[in-house]
C-alpha cells in the first residue's frame, strides 16, 4: 500500500525556521496537504494543495513540492506553533483512497 | 458555518459493536464526501475510509474492510461509521472529516470534535 514519510520530529528556537518533509512517490503527480494537530484538539488544515494556505492560516505557514517531496515550512516559528504536523495525499492505486503520513512532532523552545 | 457535530463517548467490550454518528450543518451534505478517521492513543491519524452521501459508494482502507461499515442518512445530514467485532487495539478517537469533493478522497477540509471509543473488558 502507498506511504507517505515523514521524519518523527523536528526542533526548532523561537524565530527560527521550521521545515517539515514529507516523501511519497506519487507526490510529482498528486498534491500533498498538510494539517497541525495541538494535543486534545481535532486537527487543522494549514496547507491544500501543496502552497495555498485556507484563510485564517498565518503567513508563516507555506508549502512546497518538488518531486518525490513536499515541504512545510514556517517561518519565524512561534511556541504556538508546537504541535504535531501530518502530511495527507491520495493512494496512487486508488484516488477514492487516502493516506497521511506518521506525522512530525514540532517543538519550538 | 460548515457544523460537523459527533456522538459522544462510547465504552465497548471486546467483540461488541459501535456506531459513531456525525451530523451536519452549515453545507449540502450530498455535495461532498466524508472520510473517517481515527488516532489510538499517542499515536497518528489513519484514515479509515470515505463515504458518498449523494449516491452511498464507500471506499474503505484494506485494514478495514469486512470490519468497518460507513452509511448515511440523507433527510438527517447525518453520516455513520460502525466498526464491528471490536479489539482492545481499536480504542481510539474516531473523527469524521468532509472533503471539498464528491467522487475522490481529495481532501478532509473540515472535522468532528472526535469520539473516543474505549474496547475494554
Amino acid at each position: 500500500s502507498y506511504e507517505l514519510t515523514q521524519p518523527p520530529s523536528v526542533s526548532v528556537s523561537p524565530g527560527q525556521t521550521a521545515r517539515i518533509t514529507c516523501s511519497g512517490d506519487a507526490l510529482p503527480k498528486k498534491y500533498a496537504f498538510w494539517y497541525q494537530q495541538k494535543p486534545g484538539q481535532a486537527p487543522v488544515l494549514v496547507i491544500y494543495e501543496d502552497s495555498k494556505r485556507p484563510s485564517g492560516i498565518p503567513e508563516r505557514f507555506s508549502g512546497s513540492s518538488s518531486g518525490t517531496m513536499a515541504t512545510l515550512t514556517i517561518r519565524g516559528a512561534q511556541v504556538e506553533d508546537e504541535a504535531d504536523y501530518y502530511c495527507y495525499s491520495i493512494d496512487t492505486s486508488d484516488k477514492r483512497r487516502g493516506v497521511f503520513g506518521g506525522g512530525t512532532k514540532l517543538t519550538v523552545l | 458555518q460548515v457544523q460537523l457535530v459527533q456522538s459522544g463517548a462510547e465504552v465497548k467490550k471486546p467483540g461488541a459493536s459501535v456506531k459513531v454518528s456525525c451530523k451536519t450543518s452549515g453545507y449540502t451534505f450530498t455535495a461532498y464526501c466524508m472520510h473517517w478517521v481515527r488516532q489510538a492513543p499517542g499515536q497518528g491519524l489513519e484514515w479509515m475510509g470515505w463515504i458518498n452521501p449523494n449516491s452511498g459508494v464507500t471506499s474503505y482502507a484494506q485494514k478495514f474492510q469486512g470490519r468497518v461499515t460507513m452509511t448515511r442518512d440523507t433527510s438527517m445530514s447525518t453520516a455513520y461509521m460502525e466498526v464491528s467485532r471490536l479489539r482492545s487495539d481499536d480504542t481510539a478517537v474516531y473523527y469524521c472529516a468532509k472533503d471539498v469533493k464528491l467522487e475522490v478522497a481529495y481532501n478532509p477540509w473540515s472535522w468532528g470534535q472526535g469520539t473516543l471509543v474505549t474496547v475494554s473488558s
